[in-house]
């Protein structure tokens, strides 16, 4: 059970480049998000998903897309990078939007935009 | 809206109790998570309470939660060198249909010999 996974790792755009950065789950997963990660700011949502097909806008969505083809799948795009994005982004999962159900996170992907 | 408070920094010695607090002002929230995150990883779980609970214990861990003064603490009992990371505390809203978790600041602990 590899869990959340995140590639890359790491990269490096220049401004206006776009790019995805990937996130599968093999955990069944009906819930999906993205956060954003920046110093001392503890984590922001920035797009979810309850389901395959659906997805909704987080706290700061803008400058981003996703998609949910399947339920393993959520990727994140940048539609033209710009050095305010230059963060640690994080995809994580739970079983369900109801409840407690905890989230479980990937590893992140740390993205610098020059 | 929203918000979730931490104090930056916790250094305590190995061995002794390391106690991380969190407030938070949504009185509709009813869960709270604490993560860890170590260097250069993701989040990783490691307890949460229902807003009906006052204490959950889960081995060297102790979450209180005061929900009277939306004041959440996590107690790590002897604290030991892996221990040092930082730790978030999250919560989850009563009217949250997207199981949306606003996330403090995260307080570093560090730990020494």
């Amino acid at each position: 059970n590899a869990g959340v996974t995140q590639t890359p790792k790491f990269q490096v755009l220049k401004t206006g480049q776009s790019m995805t950065l990937q996130c599968a789950q093999d955990m069944n997963h009906e819930y999906m998000s993205w956060y954003r990660q920046d110093p001392g700011m503890g984590l922001r949502l920035i797009h979810y998903s309850v389901g395959a097909g659906i997805t909704d806008q987080g706290e700061v969505p803008n400058g981003y897309n996703v998609s949910r083809s399947t339920t393993e799948d959520f990727p994140l795009r940048l539609l033209s990078a710009a050095p305010s994005q230059t963060s640690v982004y994080f995809c994580a999962s739970s079983y369900s939007s109801r409840g407690g159900q905890p989230q479980h996170f990937g590893d992140g992907t740390r993205l610098s935009i020059l | 809206g929203e918000d979730v408070e931490q104090s930056l920094f916790l250094s305590v010695r190995e061995g002794d109790s390391s106690v991380i607090n969190c407030t938070y002002t949504d009185s509709s929230s009813t869960y709270l998570y604490w993560y860890k995150q170590e260097p250069g990883a993701g989040l990783q779980l490691l307890t949460y309470i229902f807003s009906n609970m006052d204490m959950k214990q889960d081995q060297r861990l102790t979450v209180l939660l005061n929900k009277k003064d939306k004041h959440l603490s996590l107690r790590i009992a002897d604290t030991q060198t892996g221990d040092s990371a930082i730790y978030f505390c999250a919560e989850k809203e009563n009217n949250n249909a997207g199981n949306m978790l606003t996330f403090g600041g995260g307080t570093r602990l560090m730990v020494k010999p």
